[in-house]
């Protein structure tokens, strides 16, 4: 099966970086997604790495590094706004096919004045 | 561009009825799959449906069904409800095979079993 590890709570100051990580195991890796998910909202695109390296967009930016199954979601520039749950998710081959996104549980950020 | 559209927003069911949740995906987007996230938890994945076919099935029993018609949109059905079935259930629509693109999300139905 495939298994997602990230930080349950995360508080930060407002205007400054936060980094989230996250953990997985799966076989038959295809890539890693980040999620964002207000309070009462839609789980919301935020990136994608299939490949080693970082991905830049905007005051987010995501990190993978497929030998170390990990990787990081970077905000930068906290607002009040970004205070949500951010989940990683991956695609990989769950024994039962290679279609399933699989999400962690989410890391719920406060953003503090 | 509508995004993705579910319908009803919320319900309320009693345990051993049935239930049918509807999905109209993005313009565009071919591939629905169907999620249900518990209170304070990530969504779990129910199934996959492309070319009106079942793609992928996740850890759900038979209870949960599901259908694709030819313009896309899809329902997920479940049977049988039982109280542990209370959850928000998220529609997400995508183009085949394009991950880069992401999986763009409903607001879900926040369904309740008493």
């Amino acid at each position: 099966g495939q298994s997602l590890e990230q930080p349950s709570e995360v508080t930060a100051v407002e205007g400054a970086i936060v980094q989230i990580n996250c953990t997985y195991q799966t076989s038959g890796f295809y890539g890693l997604s980040w999620y964002q998910q207000h309070d009462g909202g839609a789980p919301t695109f935020l990136s994608y790495n299939a490949l080693d390296g970082l991905e830049e967009t905007g005051r987010f930016s995501s990190f993978l590094s497929r030998s170390d199954s990990y990787g990081y979601l970077l905000l930068q520039e906290l607002q009040m706004k970004d205070s949500a749950s951010y989940f990683c998710a991956v695609r990989g081959d769950s024994g039962a096919g290679s279609y399933q996104l699989t999400f962690g549980k989410g890391t719920k950020l406060s953003v503090i004045p | 561009d509508a995004g993705v559209t579910q319908s009803p927003t919320h319900l309320i069911k009693t345990r051993g009825q049935q239930v049918t949740l509807r999905c109209s995906p993005k313009s565009g987007h071919d591939t629905v799959s169907w999620y249900q996230q518990a209170l304070g938890q990530g969504p779990q994945f129910i199934f996959q449906y492309y070319e009106e076919e079942e793609r992928q099935r996740g850890n759900f029993p038979d209870r949960f069904s599901g259908h694709q018609f030819p313009n896309y949109s899809s329902e997920l059905n479940v049977n049988a409800l039982l109280l542990g079935d209370s959850a928000l259930y998220l529609c997400a629509s995508s183009f085949i095979d394009r991950d880069r693109d992401g999986y763009t999300f409903g607001s879900g139905t926040r369904l309740t079993v008493v």
